[in-house]
């Protein structure tokens, strides 16, 4: 069974880069039929999606984000990684490591991490 | 503001029908790309309900079921059980956006 488990600080200061890292477990990084992803949601919000990134490094973020995020993957060790600069507090919030499947459809999240709190507060 | 319409919240009793509409526009919806529904229970991550519009993956009773029509999908629940009560999140692919965008997520209450 595939497993995605976020880790990372839990506070971050304002101004400062946000990292965080997933690591895979119970299945490869590196098959070709799936994408990795990562999603917010703000305390008491909805879900908003960050990006995305292939095995072979290609990315894809959203355009609102996309000035101040930048994701890597690091396939030998079965991990996959966010960076988000120059936070603020609207960056508070759950993050989430997700793997899906990108086709003429569109994307599907079929596989999600438990999710790691994030507070940005001096 | 989401790209993908919900409303707030739904309720119904135990055993009845409920629908959850998701309304997107010509780039999502429209566009014919998927809608997928998940579900989050307090403090715990989305879980995949319906897929590709109206699959759902093994595991999911079959009192889910989806439907997509235009720019719009829905989600609806038969034989309600307590169980269910959670928040419910459509999901579906922008072309101007080239990601994902979500719903903004409804509230089932169940009486």
């Amino acid at each position: 069974q595939l497993q995605l488990q976020e880790s990372g600080p839990g506070l971050v200061k304002p101004s400062e880069t946000l990292s965080l890292t997933c690591t895979v477990s119970g299945g490869s990084i590196s098959n070709s039929h799936y994408y990795w992803g990562w999603i917010r949601q703000p305390p008491g919000k909805g879900l908003e999606w960050i990006g995305t990134i292939y095995y072979t490094g290609n990315t894809y973020y959203d355009p609102s984000l996309k000035s101040r995020v930048s994701m890597s993957v690091d396939t030998s060790k079965k991990q996959f990684s966010l960076n988000l600069r120059s936070v603020t507090a609207a960056d508070t919030a759950v993050y989430y490591c997700a793997r899906h499947t990108k086709s003429r459809g569109g994307y599907n999240y079929e596989y999600w991490g438990q999710g790691i709190s994030v507070t940005v507060s001096s | 503001q989401s790209v993908l319409t919900q409303p707030p919240s739904v309720s119904g009793a135990p055993g009845q029908r409920v629908t959850i509409s998701c309304t997107g526009s010509s780039s999502n919806i429209g566009a014919g790309y998927d809608v997928n529904w998940y579900q989050q229970l307090p403090g715990t991550a989305p879980r995949p309900l319906i897929s590709g519009d109206n699959n759902r993956p093994s595991g999911v009773p079959d009192r889910f079921s989806g439907s997509k029509s235009g720019t719009s999908a829905s989600l609806a629940i038969t034989g309600l059980q307590a169980e269910d009560e959670a928040n419910y999140y459509c999901q579906s692919y922008d072309r101007s956006l080239s990601g994902s965008v979500f719903g903004g997520g409804t509230k089932l209450t169940v009486l």
